[in-house]
């Protein structure tokens, strides 16, 4: 099954801990994104990697960092400075060049 | 300039009705713009798209309606059904192998029988 994989689906940590999300994908796509969404806000972008070894903040990337050692995996640590960071945290992928964007299932972290 | 405006926030429509889903959007730069549609707890997935240079796409209930000059572009679903309750986002991006998506606020749609 080809696809994007998220885990884990429900995520629980206690504030003042890092906690890393997992994202991997077997579509052979170059370009990977984190997003994060929060109620009404609609999806937020984090990082972005165009491809191995390289990755941008987007818009919101205080308080979180990013690897990408392998073309099929780019995971999100979301660190204690991250102020806010209950929220549901979606993994996209794409063809680098093409604009269609495919997304995973998500994991929805609680901090509490 | 990076915007774009969704509207409405939420709607609910009976089923069998028509639901629109409006999005509006400043940046000219923007040449593809696809609709994404989430279920509660999962990730959104790609709807349908469009490109300007068409001014209406339609598969099957759900179509787009494209207004270049006034920067809009709509999503109706025709005959709406209790299924497609959920939440619809649109979206927008230039070319370019570094252009990335902006997303509209999404709407919530609730198809009532």
């Amino acid at each position: 099954d080809g696809g994007i994989t998220q885990s884990p689906k429900y995520l629980f940590r206690k504030e003042g801990q890092n906690v890393t999300l997992s994202c991997e994908q077997n579509l052979n796509h170059d370009a990977m994104y984190w997003y994060r969404q929060d109620p009404g806000q609609g999806l937020r972008l984090i990082y972005y990697s165009q491809i191995v070894n390289d990755f941008q903040k987007g818009d919101i990337a205080e308080g979180y960092s990013v690897s990408r050692e392998k073309k099929e995996s780019f995971p999100l640590t979301v660190t204690s400075a991250q102020k806010n960071p209950t929220a549901f945290y979606l993994c996209a992928s794409r063809i680098r060049g093409e604009q269609v964007e495919y997304f995973g299932p998500g994991t929805r972290l609680t901090v509490t | 300039q990076q915007q774009v405006k969704q509207s409405p926030q939420s709607l609910i429509v009976q089923k069998g009705g028509i639901s629109i889903i409006n999005c509006a959007y400043e940046n000219t730069a923007f040449d593809y713009f696809p609709w994404y549609q989430q279920f509660p707890g999962k990730g959104p997935a790609l709807l349908i798209a469009i490109r300007p240079d068409v001014s209406e796409k339609k598969e099957g209930r759900f179509t787009i309606s494209f207004n270049k000059s006034a920067k809009q572009f709509s999503l109706h679903i025709m005959d709406s059904q209790p299924g497609d309750s959920a939440t619809y986002f649109c979206a927008a991006t230039p070319t370019g192998t570094a252009s990335k998506l902006t997303f509209g606020t999404g709407t919530r749609l609730q198809v009532t029988l």
